[in-house]
């Protein structure tokens, strides 16, 4: 079935770091790929997706690209701040609009000032 | 305006108690979903409907059951709640091919 696998957390970064989060999956056909983000105690947020190869969606600072070749849709920011700390979460959704997301297992980041 | 709005945000309860969490989506779309996600972040889903009927039930025990008077609402009641059922709720709805979560209820068993 489908799956999809992220870097263990966590993450610790100082403030305006460079991040990545690594992403892979495993899935039948062209899914569509997401990043979810969790801040603390609150519920789960989209923060950007791609729906084919080669695309690259982006928000806030944050940009992941769609890759076929590698199964991958890597996260990444160029600068973190201290606000961007929370659980980041990769997930799939099948495709011809499979009814669910399977998700990874999370990955905590935490920047310092 | 909270598109997906579900209450209780907080419940504490002793084990063998019933409960109920409501979800409500103003959004206008036909699917809803309910995921858990466990003590270790992990999220999985445990139901979905379209339009008022079950789509997706994956092995979860039969203390809980959701229902769906209208397509805006999905509600979740579990029964007999055990310890194990400690966890955070979260309701869900799509459009397309993106979902989009409530803000979660985190149910606690003790």
């Amino acid at each position: 079935g489908d799956s999809v696998t992220q870097m263990e957390g966590p993450v610790t970064l100082s403030e305006e770091a460079f991040l990545t989060i690594n992403c892979t999956y495993t899935a039948t056909g062209y899914p569509s790929l997401f990043w979810y983000v969790q801040y603390p105690g609150e519920g789960l947020q989209l923060l950007l997706k791609a729906t084919k190869a080669d695309d690259k969606g982006s928000n806030k600072g944050f940009e992941a690209t769609y890759r076929k070749e590698t199964t991958s849709f890597h996260l990444e920011k160029g600068s973190v701040q201290v606000s961007d700390s929370a659980v980041y979460f990769c997930a799939l959704s099948g495709q011809g609009g499979s009814e669910k997301l399977v998700f990874g297992k999370g990955t905590k980041l935490t920047v310092n000032p | 305006d909270t598109a997906v709005s579900q209450t209780p945000k907080y419940l504490v309860t002793q084990m063998g108690n019933d409960k109920s969490i409501k979800c409500e989506q103003n959004l206008g779309h036909d699917t809803m979903y309910w995921y858990k996600q466990d003590s270790k972040k992990f999220l999985k889903i445990m139901f979905s409907y379209n339009n008022k009927e079950l789509i997706i039930n994956e092995t979860v025990p039969n203390r809980f059951s959701p229902k769906s008077p209208d397509k805006a609402h999905l509600n979740l009641h579990i029964n007999s709640l055990e310890l194990g059922d400690s966890a955070v709720y979260f309701c869900a709805s799509r459009e397309g091919n993106t979902i989009y979560f409530g803000e979660g209820s985190w149910l606690t068993v003790v």
